[in-house]
């Protein structure tokens, strides 16, 4: 089993609709969680932190469940700069920083 | 925000050649930078830890002969990819943390596509 495991996508989306992204994590003692988005040929860039308490950041929204190891982000409204492949990544405790990523999911958004 | 560069940003060259990768962090100093590589339609595999001083940490089934890891000072680290063969094609992407906040605020350069031909 993946470590971190994403919804395969891709995902295509009109305009300005709500889609939502799913994830699961394998390693119950993983301290930090963040969302990535990385565009075609780019280096990833850190969307949003995921808190515990859930959190917001304009249009989008990240959940963490840690007794269900479940991890999403909710785009609201996207737009078609919101085209990319979104990464969820995991931060075990112990082992020194190192970062875990999800396969990814692409999203396109359509006009 | 912090910026972390890469040299080169696309590099090809020929079986059994090495490729020097060079990783920078510009406005900050990094004890830790990690080495990852990315196949097509697949995600960041980590490759190696790399700590300031120190020899590297690599993952299982990556060879520490083969990728060899400098991290001479506290803003750069270098991978070589040693004797390339067309399978090492890929795209490799370094990240950096900054002091005190290992496994927070990681940056990463723009990463490097190496073709092996």
């Amino acid at each position: 089993r993946k470590e971190v495991e994403q919804d395969p996508g891709p995902f295509n989306v009109p305009e300005g609709a709500t889609v939502a992204f799913n994830c699961t994590y394998s390693n119950s003692a993983s301290q930090s969680f963040f969302w990535y988005r990385q565009d075609c040929r780019k280096e990833p860039k850190l969307l949003m932190s995921v808190y515990s308490s859930g959190n917001e950041d304009g249009r989008f929204t990240a959940q963490l469940n840690r007794a269900s190891q479940y991890i999403s982000l909710l785009i609201r409204d996207s737009k078609l700069s919101d085209s990319a492949t979104y990464l969820c990544v995991v931060v075990p405790w112990n082992q020194g920083g190192k970062l875990i990523f999800g396969q990814g999911t692409e999203l396109s958004v359509k006009p | 925000g912090a910026v972390v560069s890469q040299h080169p940003s696309r590099v090809i060259c020929k079986s059994g050649t090495s490729v020097k990768i060079e990783c920078r962090s510009l406005d900050f100093q990094a004890t830790t930078m990690f080495w990852y590589r990315q196949f097509p339609k697949q995600s960041l595999m980590l490759m190696a830890t790399s700590n300031e001083g120190s020899k590297a940490t690599y993952e299982q089934g990556v060879e520490k002969d083969k990728f060899l890891i400098n991290h001479a000072s506290l803003t750069l680290s270098t991978l070589t990819v040693t004797s390339a063969h067309p399978e090492d094609s890929s795209f490799y992407i370094c990240s950096a943390a900054l002091v005190g906040q290992v496994g927070y605020e990681q940056y990463f350069g723009p990463g490097t596509r190496l073709t092996v031909t």
